[in-house]
């Protein structure tokens, strides 16, 4: 029972580079998301998808990308890292996007933008 | 104001104390609330969800104020266990909390 994984866990990179964050999960969930944490601001979501093909914003969108081609897999691209952007990334599904509906997280990314 | 506010923290109780956090929200319409257990450099998971007429999972009681537009969590009889961040989450707006910490000391 895989459930939600994220890709990689741990990522360095530069200042300008494109960087792309995967999220994998078996669930089939219809709903995922994306957050990003730091220090004191709590979770804050970045962008979520209803379904496949289907994408919309969150509270900090700008300087992300993301797409979902396909239901279990929802990657979220940097198209040009900044050092603002050094933080923890995680990712959620949910079976629906009612809301009584429960959140389950992978594992998270620490990314560092140098 | 924040859409979501938390008890800033960190919360230091002894075992066996009895600790209560709140969690206030801006927006009068929110539906559903939650409360998230997330342990240092883990993801957060569900600790419970907060039923209008307030709801008790072993030594976890959750209540909602919706005149005062606050959620509260007490935890009886603390356990070392117990230590970690707690987030509260209103779902409508998938806005969380900047979590409260606590720490329970032998």
């Amino acid at each position: 029972d895989a459930g939600i994984t994220q890709s990689p866990r741990y990522k360095i990179t530069e200042t300008g580079r494109q960087v792309t964050l995967m999220c994998h999960q078996t669930w089939s969930h219809s709903y995922m998301f994306w957050y990003r944490q730091d220090l004191g601001h709590g979770l804050r979501l970045i962008y979520y998808s209803a379904a496949a093909d289907i994408t919309d914003k969150g509270e900090v969108p700008d300087g992300y990308v993301v797409s979902r081609s396909k239901t279990e897999n929802f990657p979220l691209t940097l198209e040009s890292a900044t050092r603002s952007q050094t933080s923890v990334y995680f990712c959620a599904s949910s079976e629906r996007g009612e809301a009584k509906n429960i959140q389950y997280f992978g594992a998270g990314t620490r990314l560092s933008v140098l | 104001r924040k859409e979501v506010e938390q008890d800033p923290g960190p919360f230091n109780v002894p075992e066996g104390a009895t600790v209560a956090f709140n969690c206030t929200y801006s927006n009068s319409a929110s539906q559903s609330f939650f409360w998230y257990r997330q342990d240092c450099r883990k993801e957060p998971k569900l600790l419970m969800s907060v039923y209008s007429s307030g709801n008790e999972d072993g030594r976890f009681t959750a209540q909602l104020n919706r005149a005062s537009q606050y959620i509260s969590l007490l935890i009886r009889d603390s356990k070392l266990s117990d230590s970690a961040t707690y987030l509260c989450v209103v779902n409508n707006d998938m806005r969380f909390g900047a979590g409260t910490r606590l720490t329970v000391k032998p």
